[in-house]
């Protein structure tokens, strides 16, 4: 089983600041990795597929690059509406697993 | 709206079953296969079981192979998910999501919440 790991657990950020969130994949994972935002009580919502294809919808402000097993999620300018736990996943084979997540909060 | 509701949540003594349903509208549900992802209370998101376009493939996380059954009718565009065993640890809101042909999870229903207790 892959395992997925997250950086840092907490980032705090201020509105208007750049954020940068990374994964990393036990093993090679090529492209298939997905990012997910989840604010609470709501169910998560695909932002990026493929490492770095943005989802229909999705601002141009969140970007997603990487490939192997280093990926990163970077939101160029926080927005209020952006505070949420975001979690990668991989897709390249049996078992998919997300990892743990990282909150990003307000600082 | 392309839109998945699912149903069949509550609460179940441990060793016991429950079915979920996920009612799929809006879409041709025979594109696409579709999977149950679950969160535990204050956690993460777990990965638990996936179903292709028809059927003829399932896959499992080890943590519920042997006591989850996946299944989809595709003629009423509805996604199953039998838990026979239940344990605690499954307590869980179960959501239901689309596999798009990006390989990710696109769209997801708004959860059920399975709480296995005494």
């Amino acid at each position: 089983e892959i395992v997925m790991t997250q950086s840092p657990a907490t980032l705090s950020v201020s509105p208007g600041e750049r954020a940068t969130l990374s994964c990393r994949a036990s093993q090679s994972v090529s492209n298939n990795l997905a990012w997910y935002q989840q604010k609470p009580g709501r169910a998560p919502r695909l932002l990026i597929y493929g490492a770095s294809t943005r989802a229909t919808g999705i601002p141009a402000r969140f970007s997603g690059s990487g490939s192997g097993t280093e990926f990163t999620l970077t939101i160029s300018s926080l927005q209020s509406e952006d505070f949420a736990v975001y979690y990668c996943q991989h897709y390249n084979n049996w078992p998919f697993t997300f990892g743990p997540g990282t909150k990003v909060d307000i600082k | 709206e392309v839109q998945l509701v699912e149903s069949g949540g509550g609460l179940v003594q441990p060793g016991g079953s429950l079915r979920l349903s996920c009612a799929a509208s809006a879409f041709t549900f025979t594109s696409y296969p579709m999977s149950w992802v679950r969160q535990a209370p204050g956690k993460g998101l777990e990965w638990v079981s996936l179903i292709s376009n028809f059927g003829g493939s399932t896959y499992y996380a080890d943590s519920v192979k042997g006591r989850f059954t996946v299944s989809r009718d595709n003629s009423k565009n509805t996604l199953y998910l039998q838990m026979n065993s239940l344990r605690a640890e499954d307590t869980a809101v179960y959501y239901c999501a689309r596999r798009d042909y990006s390989h990710a999870f696109d769209i997801w229903g708004q959860g059920t919440m399975v709480t296995v207790s005494s």
